[in-house]
């Protein structure tokens, strides 16, 4: 079974801009969440989505957004850029979304704002 | 709320000696136990998890973890440490009634095993 991917890996881009991350869940599983990580904050969660519908938030601004498509692939987007939202932004994907189940992670996509 | 604190940030250990890395958690109902490793560059690899059942959970490439309620603490434990498993460790907990998406991670804990 091939892994969760993220693409793109690198970005680069100004303040202001917005750009958009996708990630390919594991064939089968379900749930996608978003996670940014920073030296400073760690692993911080962004948001979960499942079935298509946002089941779980973190605590960022409205700047921040995603969605889920029927196929279970998700895209996470960040409108008007801040120096602060460079970061590598994880995703991660679960199979049925239950409690007990673990996480698989996808590689990253590192974005660096300018 | 549910919270994990990782007291080490970094952890040194010689090559072939025992190692442990912390970690300790706070929920609200009974806990989910979660470790991870990330490689530079990597996302986080699963290592183990504690649902429920026998206290001493054994994972990947010879990781194991105790679960000790009492103190609230799921400790990551390796008999003899590998050079290869240097890298940065995260301990994470979910609520017995959160879902798999929202798991809470602690800091991290930079694993450094020497020759």
């Amino acid at each position: 079974k091939a892994g969760v991917t993220q693409t793109p890996r690198y970005l680069i881009k100004t303040r202001g801009q917005q750009v958009t991350l996708s990630c390919s869940p594991i064939s089968g599983h379900r749930s996608v969440s978003w996670y940014q990580q920073t030296p400073g904050q760690g692993l911080q969660f962004l948001f979960e989505y499942f079935s298509e519908t946002q089941r779980n938030k973190g605590n960022f601004p409205g700047r921040f957004s995603g969605r889920q498509f029927s196929n279970s692939r998700s895209e996470m987007n960040v409108s008007t850029l801040e120096l602060g939202d460079s970061a590598l932004y994880l995703c991660a994907s679960s199979s049925s979304g239950g409690g007990t189940n673990e996480q698989f992670f996808g590689p990253g996509t590192r974005l660096t704002v300018l | 709320a549910q919270s994990v604190a990782q007291p080490e940030d970094q952890v040194n250990v010689a090559e072939g000696n025992p190692l442990t890395v912390k970690c300790t958690y706070s929920v609200s109902g009974n806990p989910y136990l979660f470790w991870y490793v990330q490689y530079p560059n990597r996302g986080l690899q699963f290592l183990l998890k504690y649902i429920t059942g026998d206290n001493l959970v054994k994972g990947s490439y010879g990781f194991e973890a105790e679960f000790n309620k009492s103190q609230t603490s799921f400790h990551l434990k390796k008999p003899s440490a590998l050079v290869s498993d240097s890298a940065l460790y995260f301990c994470a907990v979910r609520d017995y009634n959160t879902n798999a998406g929202k798991s809470t991670f602690g800091d991290g804990t930079t694993l450094t095993v020497k020759p």
